[in-house]
């Protein structure tokens, strides 16, 4: 069965730290597509990355790089420099090959303090 | 702004009446999306359509169903509503629905039944 977990509940940082927010997947399938999203006080949930299951290269977008290890079932994202505008709820989310739902982590919730 | 629209934004309502909350998907997206969001329950997929279909079913009551229309637009049903029904309603498009898209979710409705 599919699941994810994000087992980091609440996370608190300073702004410019750096800060690792984990995700752990479950599948069965070998093809499958994993996704982060991010939720700002506003609430409207914003895509930020697609990674499917055949590419372990890791991605660097600016600020945020995502880390895909296959081999640990992990899909972790860093925000490098945080700034007050980072905090958020980020969601991971898995969906496989074939499958019609997105299966959502229960999402980290992210403060950066100035 | 991810072109989803929703409305209403806000609908306060009594338990035992029916509402029906609104989706328009981004200019070209087929498929749409249903997902329930509580602070107890986190975001559950509740339903898809593609092209006017039915194509998965989450965690949706009975009490609750969706249509989507010839235009693409979609609404969602809830009956006989609960206190417990009270959560953030959010609609997603994606282009067709396969696994490799992402979601463009709407701003959400936020539904709470007194």
């Amino acid at each position: 069965a599919q699941k994810v977990t994000q087992a980091q509940t609440e996370i608190s940082v300073v702004e410019k730290e750096d800060v690792t927010l984990d995700c752990v997947y479950e599948t069965r399938d070998t093809t499958y597509y994993l996704f982060w999203y991010k939720q700002p006080p506003s609430g409207e949930l914003v895509f930020l990355i697609r990674r499917n299951s055949f590419d372990e290269q890791n991605e660097i977008s600016g600020r945020y790089s995502w880390n895909f290890q296959k081999s640990t079932s992990s899909f972790n994202f860093t925000i490098t420099a945080s700034q007050v505008v980072d905090s958020a709820v980020y969601f991971c989310a898995l969906k496989e090959t074939g499958g019609f739902k997105t299966i959502f982590g229960a999402g980290t919730r992210l403060f950066v303090k100035a | 702004d991810s072109g989803v629209t929703q409305t209403p934004k806000h609908l306060i309502t009594a338990t035992g009446q029916r509402v029906t909350l609104r989706c328009s998907p981004r200019s070209g997206d087929l498929s749409v999306y249903w997902y329930q969001q509580s602070l107890d329950q986190g975001l559950q997929f509740l339903i898809q359509y593609y092209n006017g279909e039915e194509r998965a079913k989450g965690n949706i009551l009975e009490r609750f169903s969706a249509q989507q229309f010839p235009d693409l637009h979609s609404e969602l049903n809830l009956s006989s509503l609960e206190l417990g029904d009270s959560a953030l309603y959010f609609c997603a498009s994606s282009a067709d629905g396969g696994s490799y898209n992402e979601q463009f979710f709407g701003p959400g409705t936020r539904l709470t039944v007194l």
